[in-house]
Parts: structure tokens; sequence; C-alpha cells
């Protein structure tokens, strides 16, 4: 069954460190998103992507982020100066329509130290 | 604003017992409502949905009812099982924007002993 994956599982990092959280959404996706669940709280919605270009993003959204989709695969999330209160788990997930079921990778935790 | 809250947790049962965990909302249009399961070790899976008032979502022995009247989908299931040891978290969707981002509750912990 195709899955969306997630890498690295967990990412340790220094503060004012960049990194790149990355993605495969599953291979026939169209649409795609990143969530992140600080530890204890909810579930937030960071950005959604399709046809190459950002279609919504939230508040928390701000310039230290981007999304790119580099190679047709994968699909990126970068925190350029990291903060200790990005310290969460990630979430990437797809969907094959505007309205279809979103499909959610494992995410990755991300410690900023 | 567009808003889900759903009971804290840990909610700890016995295998067999019944299960309740209670999700309202609040929506400016006319969201679609979803619950969503996370096993350890796992990314989030749809566990069920249903997109208008009074409509019934149900799947692997849960279900859930969209009141409109009380703003309200709480899960529930009959007997649960070990294997139901999970995070459950409630979930809407507008349609505004066209893009269906979803917005979550804080997710509730459930523990099943056999």
């Amino acid at each position: 069954e195709p899955e969306v994956t997630q890498t690295p599982s967990h990412q340790v990092t220094q503060m004012g460190q960049e990194v790149i959280l990355r993605c495969v959404p599953i291979s026939n996706h169209l649409y795609f998103y990143w969530y992140r669940q600080i530890l204890g709280q909810k579930v937030e919605f960071l950005v959604s992507f399709y046809n190459n270009e950002i279609s919504e993003k939230s508040e928390i959204f701000d310039d230290q982020f981007s999304v790119e989709r580099p190679d047709g695969s994968n699909f990126t999330l970068k925190i350029r100066s990291t903060k200790l209160e990005d310290s969460a788990m990630y979430f990437c997930a797809s969907s094959a329509g505007r309205t279809n079921e979103q499909f959610f990778g494992p995410g990755t935790r991300l410690t900023v130290l | 604003g567009n808003s889900v809250t759903q009971m804290e947790g840990p909610v700890t049962l016995s295998e067999e017992a019944f299960l309740t965990i209670n999700c309202t909302y609040t929506a400016t249009g006319y969201p679609s409502l979803f619950w969503y399961v996370q096993y350890p070790g796992e990314g989030l899976q749809l566990l069920l949905k249903a997109t208008k008032a009074d409509d019934k979502g149900s799947n692997k022995g849960f279900e859930a009812t969209y009141r409109k009247e009380t703003t309200s989908f709480h899960l529930e299931k009959g007997s649960v099982q070990v294997s139901d040891s999970a995070v459950y978290f409630c979930a809407l969707s507008l349609k505004d924007g066209g893009y269906n981002k979803l917005i979550f509750g804080a997710g509730t912990r459930l523990a099943v002993h056999p």
C-alpha cells in the first residue's frame, strides 16, 4: 500500500542552524501539506502546496520557512534559522485531489537546543 | 474562529469496555468532520469522516455522528480492544480557499488494558 515517508525520524539541531525536513508523498498525489505539533499541543496547519506553488499558509509560516518540490518526488520544508520554539513534530501529508483524504507521514521530531 | 475541542486524556479502559471520546467544534462555515488515529510510531490515519449534518461515519467498529445542533462529533466504540490503543484526533476542514486545510483538536490518548 502506498504511503507517505519522512526523513529523518528525529533531527537535533542548534539554535540558529538551518534544517531541511524531507517528505516523499504518494506518487500520484498532487496536493502537499505540512503540519506541526508542539509537544502537548494541537496539530497545526503550516502550508499547502499545489502546482509548484504555495496555495495557502498559516501565520506560523513566516519568512524563516520555505517549501520546495525539487525533483518531482521529494517535498521539503526548510527552516532557515531555527529557534527553540520550532521544536515540534512535523507531519507531511499528501492528497490526490483538493477534497480527497490527506495521507500523513510518520512525522519528524525536531529538537532545537 | 474555527476550532476543535476534544476531551483530555489519557482515557484508560479495560478490553471490551465502551468508548466515548467527546469532540465539539466551532466553525464559521459548514465543515466536514474527521477522526484521525495515530498508532505508536506511525503517521495520522483517517479513521472516519462525515461531510454533512446527521451523517454517520463508521470504520473498524468506531462510529461518529455529525450533530449540527450540538456542534459535536463524538467518537464511540461498543467494545474496545488492546489494539485500539492509540491517540485519536478530531478535525474539521472548511472549503474556503479551496484547499481543505485540516484544523485539529489536541488529541486524546486511549490506553486499553487486557
